[in-house]
């Protein structure tokens, strides 16, 4: 079974602030998939990022930036200098190899609110 | 190139009543998927398409739901006798993999169709 973790229920920062989501999967896969999605009010899921299980290096695109730790079991997601419009709901999610990478399982979201 | 698309966007209905919901996927994309999203959770999978092929469907899609891709384009996902319990946000996916591209395939989501069961 897949699980996907992610502690934060909602974040208040203010703007410029750096702040880090938090996100810890489960899986009995040796190959997988990480996601990052961003879902903001309009209720639109959009993909940020994928990452494949054998792939720890960090990566960093403009102010985001993704940390994955195979050892911790963790892909916890940066954003540098945080703009109001960063205000949306993200969600982790895990694809694995025994579904065929079609299922994804996503975590209950992190709210994130910016304030200016 | 236009995203994926739903229609409506939202639903209201009575208990009891059938509902059906379309999705169109982003063009030529092989693989079409339908999640459940309710207030606080994140989505969860209900089934999805390999073109026309349902090729699973998850625990969460009792006989009440059926779900069709005719022709392997866009698809319809049907709920008969509806309960307040189905109160959601169905979101549809589409993504370009095959079987043997799945690994490296990358879902992209509509807008959704919230349904308000009264």
């Amino acid at each position: 079974a897949q699980k996907v973790t992610q502690a934060q229920t909602e974040i208040s920062v203010v703007e410029k602030e750096d702040v880090t989501l938090d996100c810890v999967y489960e899986t009995r896969d040796t190959t997988y998939y990480l996601f990052w999605y961003k879902q903001p009010p309009s209720g639109e899921l959009v993909f940020l990022i994928r990452r494949n299980s054998f792939d720890e290096q960090n990566e960093i695109s403009g102010r985001y930036s993704w940390n994955f730790q195979k050892s911790t079991s963790s892909f916890n997601f940066t954003i540098t200098a945080s703009q109001v419009v960063d205000s949306a709901v993200y969600f982790c999610a895990l694809s694995g190899r025994n579904s065929g990478y079609s299922t994804l399982t996503f975590g209950k979201g992190t709210m994130l609110l910016v304030s200016p | 190139d236009t995203g994926v698309s739903q229609d409506p966007r939202h639903k209201i209905t009575k208990r009891g009543q059938n509902v059906t919901f379309r999705c169109d996927p982003i063009s030529e994309h092989n693989r079409l998927y339908w999640y459940r999203q309710t207030l606080g959770q994140g989505p969860e999978f209900l089934t999805y398409f390999q073109n026309e092929a349902q090729l699973e469907k998850s625990r969460l899609l009792s006989d009440r739901f059926s779900a069709e891709r005719p022709k392997g384009s866009f698809s319809t996902l049907e709920i008969q006798r509806t309960e307040q319990g189905d109160s959601a946000m169905y979101l549809c996916a589409s993504s370009s993999g095959t079987v043997t591209t799945a690994s490296t395939d990358t879902q992209y989501f509509g807008p959704g169709t919230r349904l308000t069961v009264l």
